[in-house]
């Protein structure tokens, strides 16, 4: 079974902190992604990576940087934490080859930002 | 502009009824299109899928039907259960892009 591993399952962070939230999977995948969901507006894509030390701008990077020195880990930073980015964050990965589809999600991080 | 849409936030079905739940899609160039469930504070899980080339396919007592003269699809639940009471998640790719997801629809099943 795939399994991804998301380090913190709730966060509290005050306003102005530099924050981490560190994914990781086990399946060898090449892709992987970072969602926030909030209420109303389902799961919105903020980075990705195709491979190890590539990243790719989502729908809403803005206030974010991402990480991929390994190809398993997978990481977001929020440099200067806002109120604004409470949500829940959700990690993903998937593989290019077969079911090149399927994306298996991690349990979620729920950040809230004080 | 939103190129999945999940128009009904949410849905109330009775236990052992049909739960229908609909997306609509702008991109005729999707390959792939996916259900996903998600309950509270739990990442989502992938559900079923269907190709672009398919117009139904069914596993268990889930069915995803695609019509892409409408550009449209539909998860059907027989019966349904209190325990598919979730939020479910429309998406579609195209080659290897990243999915994109609709807004959800929250499913309430009623005992």
């Amino acid at each position: 079974d795939v399994k991804v591993t998301q380090s913190s399952r709730y966060l509290v962070k005050r306003t102005g902190e530099k924050v981490f939230l560190e994914c990781v999977q086990d399946m060898d995948h090449e892709n992987m992604f970072w969602y926030r969901q909030d209420p109303g507006l389902g799961l919105r894509l903020i980075y990705f990576s195709y491979d190890v030390k590539m990243k790719e701008k989502g729908d809403i990077p803005e206030g974010y940087s991402v990480s991929r020195e390994k190809k398993e880990r997978f990481s977001l930073i929020l440099e200067s934490a806002s109120t604004n980015q409470t949500s829940m964050y959700l990690c993903a990965s998937r593989t290019t080859s077969g079911r090149a589809h399927e994306q298996f999600f991690g349990p979620g991080t729920r950040l809230t930002v004080l | 502009d939103q190129q999945v849409k999940q128009n009904s936030p949410s849905l109330s079905v009775q236990e052992g009824r049909i739960s229908i739940l609909n997306c609509d899609y702008t991109n005729s160039m999707f390959d792939y299109f996916l259900w996903y469930k998600k309950y509270p504070a739990e990442g989502p899980t992938f559900l079923i899928s269907i190709s672009s080339i398919k117009d139904k396919n069914e596993d268990g007592r889930f069915t995803v039907f695609l019509n892409k003269s409408a550009k449209h699809l539909s998860l059907h639940i027989v019966p349904s259960q209190p325990g598919d009471s979730a939020v479910y998640f429309c998406a579609a790719i195209r080659g290897n892009t990243p999915l994109v997801f609709g807004k959800g629809t929250r499913l309430s099943v009623i005992a």
